[in-house]
């Protein structure tokens, strides 16, 4: 067990619909780093949080968006779902805003969009 | 040309041998490598961690980094069924992440057989 828990597991919604992803990093951990993983495209880094604030911004579409919040748990947004939407969403933490080499990953959400 | 090339296998092996996984990149900005290991469903893990060139052990794990050749490799000695999983090259030219976090290879699918 990593320590970083992510809501919900699984997740099904139809196209065009909205959902939030959540993510809680391991204790004493102050970035969040979000990843989408498809099986034609791998991992693929979406955004970085670090202690409330976007850090750095990576192939996330303008249709999803994130914020982390005081308790510096993580939201990932994605509204106006596509079927090419359907992947594995993945949070990781670390404790410094330089430590995506040595960050720890949830479990993953399982998108599919119908 | 994609940025990291990884084969993605199946590559089979019988218990006990010594299994080699490469990846090899084409931005010579890369600095950070790493490895990881991610089961069926599983969130990935991270097993190795270099920076710039040279070799790493860790028990049964050596991971070797040839930035003149932009090739890196995972060598696992006395292979167990255990070890069957996907695994995973990362790349990174910041320590500090910046716009593009952790460059991931496709991975490749492992598979030791009992």
């Amino acid at each position: 067990d990593s320590g970083v828990t992510q809501t919900p597991k699984h997740l099904i919604t139809a196209t065009g619909q909205r959902v939030t992803l959540r993510c809680s990093p391991r204790s004493g951990d102050l970035s969040v780093y979000w990843y989408q993983q498809s099986l034609d495209q791998g991992l693929q880094f979406l955004i970085q949080y670090y202690n409330g604030e976007e850090r750095a911004k990576g192939n996330i579409l303008e249709r999803f968006s994130a914020q982390q919040f005081p308790d510096l748990h993580s939201e990932l947004n994605l509204s106006s779902l596509e079927l090419g939407d359907s992947a594995l969403y993945f949070c990781a933490s670390s404790l410094t805003w330089a430590g995506n080499t040595e960050a720890f990953f949830g479990q993953g959400t399982r998108l599919t969009v119908v | 040309q994609k940025e990291v090339e990884q084969d993605p296998g199946p590559l089979s092996v019988p218990e006990g041998a010594i299994v080699s996984l490469n990846c090899t990149y084409s931005n010579s900005a890369f600095q950070y490598f790493m490895w990881y290991r991610q089961y069926s469903r599983k969130g990935p893990e991270l097993l190795m961690y270099t920076y710039s060139s040279g070799n790493k052990e860790d028990g049964r794990f050596t991971a070797q980094v040839d930035k003149s050749s932009k090739y890196i490799s995972l060598f696992i000695r006395d292979s167990q069924p255990s070890d069957s999983a996907t695994y995973l090259c990362a790349m990174s030219a910041m320590a500090g992440g910046g716009a593009d976090g952790l460059t991931f290879g496709k991975g490749t699918h492992l598979i030791i057989q009992p």
